[in-house]
């Protein structure tokens, strides 16, 4: 298995309240994204990084931010959480190319 | 901007039965095309890719995909559905441009009957 980690897995939180998500790799890979999954519209990109705070706006970015400060590292932050935005987050790593992506375990994220 | 198209979010079909699903991709250049499974409460696991090496490309767990350029189609097949198949699949595309992120499908669950 690919060395993809995220934190937390679960994460109950309330309207209006700052969260962050963790994804950190051991793989080295140059890219790194951000992914919502809710019924009916499978995935959907957030935010993406194509190298040290080298990130960029993905199609459902408005409400989120990222920051990549390390190779291993980059963190979703949900800047006051809203209900719309109860998800499960899939954060993935690529080395870029015709290679595959590959996904981390998810974080499943109610916002109450 | 590249879009992809799952035709039929559930499909059922019998164990032993013949697994397709469908995919359609919207790109005027050579995309790069992939499925992914995802199994309850787990995250995706590529099935298979296509890399312009062959059109018919096979992947694991007896799984294949044909991609048809004058379709803009990359349907996925599996002769003979096992209980084990039962899962949600994504078809997704790469944009090509230098961000490589890719854009799926909205899924489709297959069922498998006993």
């Amino acid at each position: 298995d690919a060395g993809i980690t995220q934190s937390p897995r679960h994460k109950v939180t309330e309207t209006g309240t700052p969260v962050t998500l963790r994804c950190h790799q051991t793989e080295n890979h140059r890219y790194m994204y951000w992914y919502r999954q809710d019924p009916g519209h499978g995935l959907r990109l957030i935010h993406y990084s194509y190298g040290v705070k080298d990130t960029d706006k993905g199609e459902v970015s408005d409400g989120y931010s990222v920051s990549r400060s390390k190779t291993e590292d980059f963190l979703l932050t949900l800047e006051s959480a809203t209900s719309s935005q109860t998800s499960v987050y899939f954060c993935a790593i690529s080395k870029g190319g015709n290679t595959e992506a590959f996904f981390g375990q998810g974080t499943r994220l109610t916002v109450v | 901007a590249q879009s992809v198209t799952q035709l039929g979010s559930h499909v059922s079909v019998s164990e032993g039965a013949l697994v397709l699903l469908r995919c359609n991709y919207s790109s005027s250049v050579p995309p790069y095309l992939f499925w992914y499974v995802q199994y309850p409460n787990q995250g995706l696991q590529l099935l298979l890719k296509y890399t312009s090496a062959a059109t018919l490309v096979k992947g694991i767990n007896g799984f294949e995909a044909e991609f048809k350029k004058s379709e803009t189609s990359f349907h996925l097949t599996k002769p003979s559905a096992h209980m084990s198949d039962a899962a949600e699949y994504f078809c997704a595309v790469s944009e090509g441009d230098s961000s490589y992120k890719l854009i799926f499908g909205s899924g489709t669950r297959l069922l498998v009957r006993p």
